[in-house]
């Protein structure tokens, strides 16, 4: 059974920094590129970054670029992504999905709140 | 960016008649050389992550009951739900995977009359 569980979200001063994690399971990781969404309470979905399955190719939304850093140890079949310079707007669950055609599978989501 | 536009906003349809929502993309999610339409359907219920339903535009995912449809080409997709269930009652969305970034609609609500 595939398996994705997100942690690291928290309460965060504006300016700060958090590492999120997206442990995976019942599939192989390193086959698979995977992505970052993440969904401001009562909003809409918002596709975030994707990274390709060695690690080698990143991509972000322009709105998190140069902020964000996703990242992936294959060893440990998990997913990263390091958040810094966070900003109010970046308020939200962020989920981690395995990406095919589509997004097949998600967490159940990790909450980031900033806000001093 | 590929804007997707999704139509209503939010939708009311008696149980066990048919729903449908509209996604319309700014450009063509077609991919000529696999003649593949680059779109997904997914289904959010409260409190619970997405759920994908629907990939190439109309292949239903694997354990999706077969009332979620989805057809539609280049711009203009539809996902129906030809008999609708209370479990049906949901926020739905569309998105392209055929070009970054990877946009969503901003999701149709569906719910019982």
């Amino acid at each position: 059974e595939v398996q994705l569980v997100e942690s690291g979200g928290d309460l965060v001063q504006p300016g700060g920094s958090l590492r999120l994690s997206c442990a995976a399971s019942g599939f192989i990781f390193s086959n698979y590129w995977m992505d970052w969404v993440r969904q401001a309470p009562g909003r809409g979905l918002v596709w975030v970054s994707r990274i390709n399955s060695d690690g080698s190719t990143t991509d972000y939304a322009d709105s998190v670029k140069g902020r964000f850093t996703i990242s992936r140890d294959n060893a440990k079949n998990t997913l990263y992504l390091q958040m810094n310079s966070l900003r109010a707007e970046d308020t939200a669950v962020y989920y981690c999905a395995k990406a095919g055609a589509g997004l097949d599978y998600w967490g159940q989501g990790t909450l980031v709140t900033v806000s001093s | 960016d590929i804007v997707m536009t999704q139509s209503p906003d939010s939708l009311a349809v008696s149980l066990g008649e048919r729903a449908t929502i509209n996604c319309k993309s700014s450009q063509s999610v077609l991919y000529s050389s696999n003649n593949k339409n680059y779109l997904a359907w997914y289904q959010q219920k409260p409190g619970q992550p997405p759920k994908l339903l629907i990939y190439w535009a109309s292949t239903r995912q694997s354990g999706v009951p077969d009332r979620f449809s989805g057809g539609g080409s280049g711009t203009d997709f539809t996902l129906t739900v030809s008999s609708l269930q209370a479990e049906d009652v949901a926020v739905y969305y569309c998105q392209q995977y055929y070009s970054r970034p990877y946009t969503f609609g901003q999701g149709t609500k569906l719910e019982i009359k």
